[in-house]
């Protein structure tokens, strides 16, 4: 059983497009996040939802929209999309207080 | 400069070699994390630190919280643990896990 997953796993598409990556998690975990990792494999946080309260968001274009229907699910919606945008996105959860974090096996998007 | 340095930022191996990857960090924390990322592009966390050591398999993590400095090391290296290891730290006082990364550092392990 896959503990976070994200689908699509692979998305090509034209500049100017909307788009969203989903994520569910099965851990019953309280807080998601959203890690962008870029073409040089820095990974840096972007946005993290506890409870489908948005608590962290790091000065992010506001393009990028997550969004958490409920505790199990963090979406991301990209309006727009810009070249720069190509990179590969990463779902996580975790537990406050325990910090463990589970990955997500990525969504590499890709602007052309 | 980052928050989080990681050396070296690229390491290759004979198999069977000892490694050992460092990791620094300037600001106070409530956890380390090691993960690993392998060439398909997962990102496992291998171990989640907040003194003293850890040991998993032939993996093992140290940190030293007054010099804010962590190490991984691998014993008898081997040609599958070639991946991406990355240090990433929970600053103190954050109570919901938001994980600033380090650099990654290559590691190669040749037959």
């Amino acid at each position: 059983d896959t503990a976070v997953s994200q689908t699509p796993k692979y998305l090509v598409t034209q500049m100017g497009n909307d788009k969203s990556i989903k994520c569910e998690q099965n851990l019953g975990h309280d807080t998601m996040y959203w890690y962008k990792q870029d073409s040089k494999k820095f990974l840096k946080i972007m946005f993290s939802y506890n409870n489908k309260e948005l608590i962290i968001n790091e000065t992010v274009p506001n393009r990028f929209s997550p969004k958490s229907p409920d505790k199990a699910h963090l979406n991301l919606h990209i309006n727009s999309l810009e070249l720069g945008d190509s990179a590969v996105y990463f779902c996580a959860s975790s537990q406050p207080g325990q910090a463990v974090a589970f990955f997500g096996q990525g969504t590499r998007l890709t602007v052309v | 400069k980052n928050e989080v340095e990681q050396s070296p930022q690229n390491l290759t191996a004979q198999e069977g070699e000892f490694i050992t990857i460092n990791c620094s960090y300037s600001v106070g924390i409530s956890a380390l994390h090691w993960l690993q990322q392998h060439p398909g592009g997962g990102i496992v966390s291998l171990f989640m630190l907040s003194s003293g050591k850890k040991k998993h398999g032939r993996l093992i993590a140290t940190i030293n919280i007054q010099e804010k400095h962590s190490s991984l090391h691998i014993t008898a290296s081997h040609p599958r643990d070639s991946a991406v290891y990355i240090c990433a730290v929970i600053a103190g006082g954050t109570s919901y896990g938001k994980l600033t990364f380090g650099q990654g550092t290559i590691l190669t392990v040749h037959p």
